[in-house]
Parts: structure tokens; C-alpha cells; sequence
């Protein structure tokens, strides 16, 4: 069974610039989170989408969005980019979403603010 | 709100020592699951090891257990005979038993010295 696969791995983009982040979660699995990884912040929670319906929003701006279509694939969308975007974006899928449920993660999109 | 504290940035062991990883946590609810997950440089998360915790026992996963202090709420993963695959950071993560989002420490990149 394929895992979680995340594209790109790697992404350079400028200030104000706009990024799509593209996870597909294993096959099956209906909900997707995203997560941000900087150094000294560790992991934070963006969103989780299950069944095509954002169900968790963590604190960040609005500029962070997300959509998940209905084959469970999701996507991530950064607009206006800063600098302080500049992180490691993590996705991670499960079956439904609930308590005793074994999360997977991707390998992650490395994103680079100039 | 629910933080997660891990005070040690960095950590090195001997191979075959044993080493503990510290973590704490701050919440308000008697129900919840705790986690050590471990990051190589693949960046892949990988699941260690989980606690719920309603139950007073220690979770243990071969090598790697956890001391669980629910009243000091602390998480201490201890790693035993390590090896030098162990190299990795490790991160600890809580739960809340509804909803699907996961609080994560900052991280602990532990060096296994051959």
C-alpha cells in the first residue's frame, strides 16, 4: 500500500508570490491534516479536511487555505507569501479521523521564501 | 489552550545506552492521548509509541517506554540499548480524545554516538 505522498518535495518562490501544496493520503483514508514545521516551533496544526469538509482550523491567517477533493487528495494554498512561511509543510493522513486511529505522515513540501 | 514543553533541544547516548527524553504538558482535560513521534532525515514522521491516557500503565514498544505522570503531567520517553538507526529527532505530541488535532513539542534531536 502506498504511504502518504506529498509533491513537491522542494519549492522556492519570492515574497508575494501564491503556493499549491499537493498531498494524497494512503488509499482509503478520508481525512488529511496539514502541519507547519519550523525550527524552535516544532509542529503546528493548519487544518484538517474529511470528506471533502474542513473540519479543524488551527491559528493561522487566512492566507493559508486548503481544499480536499472527493478522491481524498488535498491541497494546500499559501497566498501572499512571506518570509516567515519559509517551513516545512506536513501532511498526514487517517481513516476517519478519530481518537484511536494511527495518523501517517508525508515526507513534507520544503518551502522556500526569498 | 494545550502546550507542549521539551526542554532539551539536543540530547547525545552511547550506543547500547540507555537515554530519556523528557516532555510536559499543560492542559485542562482528564482524557487524552499522548504520543512520541520520530523524525530521520527523511522527514517522515514515524509513530514510537502512545499512551492513553485513562490507563495507568506504561506503554511500552520494545525497546522504547514511557514513564507517565499524569498528576505532574509528564511524558518521558526512555530509549534502551540504542542504536544507531535511534539518530533521529523526536518530538512529543498530544491529543485531545475528540477532535483530530495533535499539539507538538519543539523537538529533541538525539545524536547516538557509536
Amino acid at each position: 500500500k502506498a504511504g502518504v505522498t506529498q509533491t513537491p518535495r522542494y519549492l522556492i518562490k519570492t515574497r508575494g508570490q501564491q503556493v499549491t501544496l499537493s498531498c494524497s493520503p494512503i488509499s482509503g483514508h478520508r481525512s488529511v491534516s496539514w502541519y507547519q514545521q519550523t525550527p524552535g516551533q516544532g509542529l503546528q496544526f493548519l487544518f484538517e479536511y474529511f470528506s471533502e469538509t474542513q473540519r479543524n482550523k488551527g491559528n493561522f491567517p487566512g492566507r493559508f487555505s486548503g481544499r480536499q477533493f472527493s478522491n481524498s487528495r488535498s491541497e494546500m494554498n499559501v497566498s501572499t507569501l512571506e518570509l516567515g512561511d519559509s517551513a516545512l509543510y506536513l501532511c498526514a493522513s487517517s481513516l476517519d479521523g478519530r481518537e484511536n486511529e494511527k495518523l501517517f505522515f508525508g515526507s513534507g513540501t520544503q518551502l522556500s521564501v526569498l | 489552550a494545550q502546550t507542549v514543553t521539551q526542554s532539551q533541544p539536543e540530547m547525545s547516548v552511547q550506543e547500547a545506552e540507555t537515554v530519556t527524553l523528557s516532555c510536559t504538558y499543560d492542559t485542562s482535560e482528564s482524557d487524552y492521548y499522548l504520543f512520541w513521534y520520530k523524525q530521520p532525515p527523511s522527514r517522515q514522521m514515524i509513530l514510537v509509541i502512545r499512551q492513553e491516557a485513562y490507563k495507568q500503565q506504561n506503554a511500552t514498544e520494545n525497546r522504547f517506554s514511557v514513564n507517565f505522570q499524569k498528576a505532574a503531567k509528564s511524558f518521558s520517553l526512555k530509549i534502551s540499548d540504542s542504536q544507531l538507526g535511534d539518530a533521529a529527532m523526536y518530538f512529543c505530541a498530544y491529543r485531545t480524545r475528540t477532535g483530530n488535532q495533535f499539539y507538538f513539542g519543539t523537538g529533541t534531536s538525539l545524536t547516538v554516538i557509536p
